[in-house]
């Protein structure tokens, strides 16, 4: 089956540092999200990718669609303590009825103040 | 901002019982879903319903898995026969166009026991 690879599995950094997240996969999605999940919640978006190439932002938070539509970066800027969390990466290979997201394993981001 | 409302937070069972997880979708959403989050691992899908019918379900949807769209606002996950290795976090969501606006609930925690 499809699946999405994310490494690696923890990230610590200090606060006020950038960071950058990747996602790849060997099959082909047509839109690539990015979630955060904080311990006890469900998934919240934070962006979504439409088009191959696509270049994303959103504040600080700066995500591409890579042009292969096989891989999408996230990128954090000037992190803060509330970015800590679990970020994943999901893919839709298929719109309409049959649009099932396939996730990452996640990365768990920790900032240090 | 619209959000999918999942009841109860936390439920705990006894094995063999039946359970009904409930969510009530974005008013406007036409797709529905549910995926589970055994601890510590990634988010899976379990299945997609549309207009009414289940339009794809996982290999972990098995005999004792069942949706229902019971009336205009409710999406129910009912889990049949519980089992130990149910236990995880389960997750609602939904979708306008199963593209657009794929928004999660903040999931039912089941615990079997």
């Amino acid at each position: 089956g499809q699946q999405l690879n994310q490494s690696p599995q923890s990230m610590f950094i200090q606060e006020g540092e950038d960071v950058s997240m990747n996602c790849t996969s060997s099959s082909i999605f047509n839109t690539w999200l990015w979630y955060k999940q904080d311990p006890g919640e469900g998934p919240v978006l934070l962006i979504a990718l439409y088009k191959a190439g696509e270049l994303t932002s959103n504040g600080r938070l700066t995500a591409q669609f890579g042009i292969t539509r096989k891989d999408s970066f996230l990128n954090i800027s000037a992190s803060i303590p509330s970015d800590v969390g679990i970020y994943f990466c999901a893919g839709l290979g298929r719109a309409g009825a049959n649009s099932k997201l396939t996730f990452g394993k996640g990365i768990t981001l920790s900032v240090r103040p | 901002e619209p959000e999918v409302t999942q009841t109860p937070s936390h439920q705990v069972t006894q094995m063999g019982q039946e359970v009904i997880l409930r969510c009530v979708p974005i008013s406007n959403h036409l797709y529905f879903y549910w995926y589970r989050q055994i601890l510590g691992q990634k988010v899976e899908f379990l299945v997609s319903f549309y207009n009414n019918e289940i339009s794809e379900k996982s290999e972990i949807f098995d005999d004792q898995f069942s949706v229902e769209r019971p009336d205009g606002s409710n999406f129910t996950l009912k889990i049949r026969s519980t089992k130990l290795e149910d236990s995880a976090m389960y997750f609602c969501a939904s979708s306008r166009t199963g593209t657009y606006g794929y928004t999660f609930g903040s999931g039912t925690r089941l615990t079997v026991v």
